[in-house]
Formats: C-alpha cells, sequence, structure tokens
C-alpha cells in the first residue's frame, strides 16, 4: 500500500487567491512526521513545512500551513496569497517512528500559478 | 551554517560504464545521509541511507552501491551503467530524527 497519497497531479490557481494541496498518509507508527517540499524546475529541493504526530496546532510557516487532521490520516498544505513564483511540484513525505530520519515521499502534485 | 555540496550537476554516460557520484556536507559531524533517485515527473525513492562512517543500508535492490568513506563524505556507485539507472539523483543529509532532510542540488543522469 501506498505510505503517502497526492491524489491531485496536478493544480491551477489564480495568483492572490488560496489553493490547498492534498495529502494522506498511512502509518501504524503512534509517533511520526509530516513534511513539505517544493520542487522549482531547477530541480532543487526546498523544505516548507513540518508538523509531528503530537503536535496539537497546525504548523504554520508564512504563507503555508499544513492542515492536519490525525484522525483522517490527512496533512494538505494550504497555500495563501498565491505567487507566481509558487508554481513548482510539491511533495508531502513522512518519517515514521525512529525511521533513521528517511522520509517517503508521495507523487507529487505539480501547482501552476496563473497571473 | 550547514551547506551540502553534489557534483556533478549533469553527466551523459554510455550503457555498461562506471559510476561515481559525490556528496560532501559541512557545517555538521554526524549527519545521516541519503541517497535518493527520481525518475522524470515522479516522486523521490530512496535508494540508501548511512547513520555513520561504513554504515550503509539499502533499500531497493539494484545495480548500485553506497559509500561512507569519511564522516560528511557519500559516494554513489555503479560498476556498470544500465539504461534503466538513468534519472535525476539527490543527495540529503539530516540531523536528530525530527529534522528535516536537507537536499543537494541533484545530478541529471542520462545513460545512453
Amino acid at each position: 500500500a501506498q505510505k503517502i497519497t497526492q491524489t491531485q497531479p496536478g493544480m491551477f490557481v489564480q495568483e492572490k487567491e488560496a489553493v490547498t494541496l492534498d495529502c494522506t498518509y498511512d502509518t501504524s507508527d503512534q509517533s511520526y512526521g509530516l513534511f513539505w517540499y517544493k520542487q522549482p524546475s531547477s530541480g532543487e529541493m526546498i523544505f516548507l513545512i513540518y508538523q509531528g504526530s503530537y503536535d496539537e496546532q497546525n504548523a504554520t510557516e508564512g504563507r503555508y500551513s499544513l492542515n492536519f487532521q490525525k484522525a483522517r490520516k490527512s496533512a494538505n498544505l494550504v497555500i495563501s496569497a498565491s505567487q507566481l513564483g509558487d508554481s513548482a511540484m510539491y511533495f508531502c513525505a513522512m518519517r515514521e517512528g525512529a525511521g533513521y530520519g528517511k522520509l517517503t515521499f508521495g507523487q507529487g502534485t505539480i501547482l501552476t500559478v496563473h497571473p | 551554517s550547514q551547506t551540502i555540496h553534489q557534483w556533478p550537476a549533469t553527466l551523459v554516460q554510455p550503457v555498461g560504464s562506471p559510476l561515481s557520484l559525490e556528496c560532501t556536507v559541512e557545517g555538521t559531524s554526524n549527519p545521516n545521509l541519503y541517497w535518493y533517485r527520481q525518475a522524470a515527473g515522479r516522486g523521490l525513492q530512496l535508494l540508501f541511507y548511512s547513520v555513520g562512517i561504513g554504515q550503509i543500508s539499502s533499500e531497493v535492490p539494484q545495480n548500485l552501491s553506497a559509500s561512507r568513506p569519511q564522516d560528511r563524505q557519500f559516494i554513489l556507485s555503479s560498476k556498470k551503467l544500465l539504461l534503466s539507472d538513468s534519472g535525476f539523483y539527490l543527495c540529503a543529509w539530516s540531523g536528530v530524527t525530527a529534522s528535516p532532510l536537507h537536499f543537494g542540488n541533484g545530478t541529471r543522469l542520462t545513460v545512453t
């Protein structure tokens, strides 16, 4: 079974609007972490935001927030006030238990921001 | 501050030739190190990770191998490349377990 599922291959959003990128995960561990990364066309992987399984508050980093619904096993990324520079591939990833730090990635969502 | 260097940025190699990709980390000690591969338009697949010098764990059986000869150096190798080894290879490091992975800029490998 897929550990991380991103069901939206592509998303479009108008500049200055908000967009939600979906991510569901599957784990039997009680302790885990969820990450979002941005990959522009240059290929570099940019860390955006982190949510721990025991964190009670949703994580926020500037225009990025993580809508964490533990019972539903979802960790959606919300980007507010989209900018043209937000156009990129976005990956959701999970670290399970001790995991030696390794992350399992979803297939990604390509976000296109229209002017 | 910590930085990660990965080279070369692009590489075109014929089938059957050897491969050596190198990754080094600066500004931290005893990092966890990782090699990921990304096929075109796809997610990242973990190939190898290392928690210390000489300690390598392989996630998938394949034509590749990894070595960690020094604390902050991680090398991905192959004796004979296959067409299926083409892809985008990313090296990453992390600190304590809860910390994110920090990636290098990647190597785009084309096997012809």
